[in-house]
């Protein structure tokens, strides 16, 4: 069973970077869709980036476009994202995600304020 | 981008009493393949989101059968049977048709 540990979070000021991993267990290059999916503290859900590897494709939020940046090294079972000149509205906890959200991990936080 | 709304917002429920929560896309979610990517997820307090629901009516594995999807087109539902104390969270309907996949507001449902 493919489980999904996120890590990567914390404390940032605005214009700094992370970047964010996400290791999945049993995740092999069949597994053709992965994403990126953040939670504001009390607000609901935003699908932020995806990588469907099986056609070469790679999508972003409108809100993150030109600052983040999703990949994957299948030899290590894990999916990055990088995250640059990183703002205030970009508090969230971040969630990675298989396929259409089949599987989530259980989330990491990344806080970024003065 | 598609618009997902969702009604109501917020809903309590006696336990063992059916609920429904409605999801309307401001297009239609079928896909050329004829197929319709409508998702249900569940937020229980302080987890991550669990998927219940995939193409409108496919509960995922391990999912209670309390639980159902239906609709077409644009106009979906999400029903529970008879509610447990355990289906208390939030429920967010997605897309996944077209990028940017986008969820519904979210419905709070709660114990009356």
């Amino acid at each position: 069973e493919v489980q999904l540990v996120e890590s990567g979070g914390g404390f940032v000021q605005p214009g700094g970077s992370l970047r964010l991993s996400c290791v999945g267990s049993g995740l092999t290059s069949n597994t053709p869709w992965m994403s990126w999916v953040r939670q504001a503290p009390g607000e609901g859900l935003e699908w932020v980036a995806l990588l469907n590897v099986a056609e070469g494709h790679i999508y972003y939020a409108d809100s993150v476009k030109g600052r983040f940046t999703i990949s994957r090294d299948i030899s290590k079972n894990t999916l990055y994202l990088q995250m640059n000149n990183l703002r205030v509205e970009d508090t969230a906890t971040y969630y990675c995600a298989t396929d259409r959200g089949s599987l989530w991990g259980r989330g990491t936080t990344v806080t970024v304020s003065s | 981008d598609i618009v997902m709304t969702q009604s109501p917002l917020s809903l309590s429920v006696t336990l063992g009493q059916p609920a429904s929560i409605s999801c309307r896309s401001s297009q239609s979610l079928v896909f050329s393949d004829g197929d319709t990517y409508l998702n249900w997820f569940q937020q229980r307090p302080g987890q991550s989101p669990r998927r219940l629901i995939h193409q409108v009516s496919n509960r995922d594995s391990g999912v209670p059968d309390r639980f159902s999807g239906s609709g077409s087109g644009t106009d979906f539902t999400l029903k529970i049977s008879r509610v447990e104390a355990e289906d208390v969270g939030v429920y967010y309907c997605l897309h996944t048709v077209q990028w940017p996949w986008t969820f519904g507001q979210g419905t709070k449902v709660e114990i009356k």
